[in-house]
């Protein structure tokens, strides 16, 4: 019954690879987000995508290409990586901020467990 | 623009000693503040969250924050530390109609026996 999961768990590579990492919530919500958390623990948010539209993109490398095949789903590809995507990225939902007549920022996001990638 | 900012990236406390983190934001707007707990290996969590609908706000595991715009810091705290608790915490503001959460820079704490 995990609300948001992410495959894989850790992903170890070279320079100059492809690699993609899947999030997947059952929480019904419309609305994901990825966060990138680097060594010194700061998480600073990359996309997020409501009802699989990119609402979100914060100056993140265009070597980063979120898909949301629908709104359960949000997966995060990453083509020639670098040593600094080493990280631990995190996938998170909520109910829609702008439902209701919005926007409600107060509502919880809900975490995935991380994906900790690091790039040889 | 939103900001937080943690003072003290670690702080140690022994059991059952009171537990005191502290947050303090910048918001051009009436802020919407939370803190999520984050054990070893694993994601976040959210302990409370502050809506403005009252300026203490009582969370999980014995965690409460309270809310001062005089101050503009919404410090977590807890009576009685326990070993469970340790773990990284972090406050957080979020920041636009986009829902996006601003973090703060993170605080370890570490509870002696």
């Amino acid at each position: 019954d995990t609300a948001v999961s992410q495959t894989p768990k850790y992903l170890v590579t070279q320079m100059g690879n492809d690699k993609s990492i899947k999030c997947e919530q059952n929480l019904g919500h419309d609305t994901m987000y990825w966060y990138k958390q680097d060594s010194k623990k700061f998480l600073k948010i990359m996309f997020s995508y409501n009802n699989k539209e990119l609402i979100i993109n914060e100056t993140v490398p265009n070597r980063f290409s979120p898909k949301s095949p629908d709104k359960a789903h949000l997966n995060l590809h990453i083509n020639s990586l670098e040593l600094g995507d080493s990280a631990v990225y995190f996938c998170a939902s909520s109910q829609d901020p702008m439902a209701s007549g919005g926007p409600i920022l107060y509502n919880e996001q809900f975490f995935g467990p991380g994906t900790r990638l690091t790039v040889l | 623009a939103q900001s937080v900012t943690q003072l003290g990236s670690h702080v140690s406390v022994s059991e059952g000693a009171l537990v005191l983190l502290r947050c303090n934001y910048s918001s051009s707007v009436p802020p919407y503040l939370f803190w999520y707990v984050q054990y070893p290996n694993q994601g976040l969590q959210l302990l409370l969250k502050y809506t403005s609908a009252a300026t203490l706000v009582k969370g999980i595991n014995g965690f409460e924050a309270e809310f001062k715009k005089s101050e503009t810091s919404f410090h977590l705290t807890k009576p009685s530390a326990h070993m469970s608790d340790a773990a990284e915490y972090f406050c957080a503001v979020t920041a636009d109609q986009g829902g996006k959460l601003i973090f703060g820079q993170g605080t370890e704490l570490s509870v002696k026996p």
